[in-house]
């Protein structure tokens, strides 16, 4: 089965610069989707296709996909920004999300 | 604006079945697909199946592929996840949520359904 490997959590200093990972073989290859959940929330979409921002989402969130590595991206990070991210694909007919990243926004 | 209503919270004992309702506004229904995923209490987020709003066809994941149905009705705007022969493993939050289809992405959330599965 495919999977999307993410680290467990990540921990940014406020207004600094997290960096999320989502990885497998040649994801580059792919469209990748990212999004975020705040407990007992339903997850927001944050970012589509890769590096594209859905309206209402700050620039501070950016994204990348090159290689066997999709990066999510948040710059000047904000203590609102804590959440679970995940990071998504279409495969072979069947979506498939990574395991999730715990940010903490020290 | 685009709302994606799901019906409340239920407890199930082991063997029994649920069914869980999203009700959609906003938009034109049988224009797009709608998707399942539900989330075990501190797991990942988990793909069961999807259904085509405009003409019912369905797909759902294998490792759901015996237990799950997923059905629609039209004149409601509202789309349906029944899950059989419950376990506790199967206690979770059950999402519907939106396809974009262009990107295969999700773009609208509805707000979760928790299901106890216990004895």
């Amino acid at each position: 089965s495919y999977e999307l490997t993410q680290p467990l959590s990540v921990s940014v200093a406020l207004g600094q610069t997290a960096r999320i990972t989502c990885g497998v073989n040649s994801i580059g290859n792919k469209n990748v989707h990212w999004y975020q959940q705040k407990p007992g929330q339903a997850p927001v979409l944050v970012i589509y296709r890769d590096s594209n921002r859905p309206s209402g989402i700050p620039e501070r969130f950016s994204g990348s996909n090159s290689g066997n590595t999709a990066t999510l991206t948040i710059s000047r990070a904000q203590a609102g920004d804590e959440a679970d991210y995940y990071c998504q694909v279409w495969d072979s007919g069947t979506w498939v999300f990574g395991g999730g990243t715990k940010l903490t926004v020290l | 604006q685009v709302q994606l209503v799901q019906s409340g919270a239920e407890v199930k004992r082991p063997g029994a079945s649920v069914k869980v309702s999203c009700k959609a506004s906003g938009y034109t229904f049988t224009n797009y697909a709608l998707h399942w995923v539900r989330q075990a209490p501190g797991q990942r987020l988990e793909w069961m199946g999807w259904i085509n709003g405009g003409n019912g066809n369905t797909k759902y994941s294998q490792k759901f592929q015996d237990r799950v149905t997923i059905t629609r009705d039209t004149s409601a705007s509202t789309a349906y996840m029944e899950l059989s022969s419950l376990r506790s493993e199967d206690t979770a939050v059950y999402f519907c949520t939106r396809l974009y289809g262009i990107g295969y992405y999700y773009d609208y959330w509805g707000q979760g359904t928790l299901v106890t599965v216990s004895s």
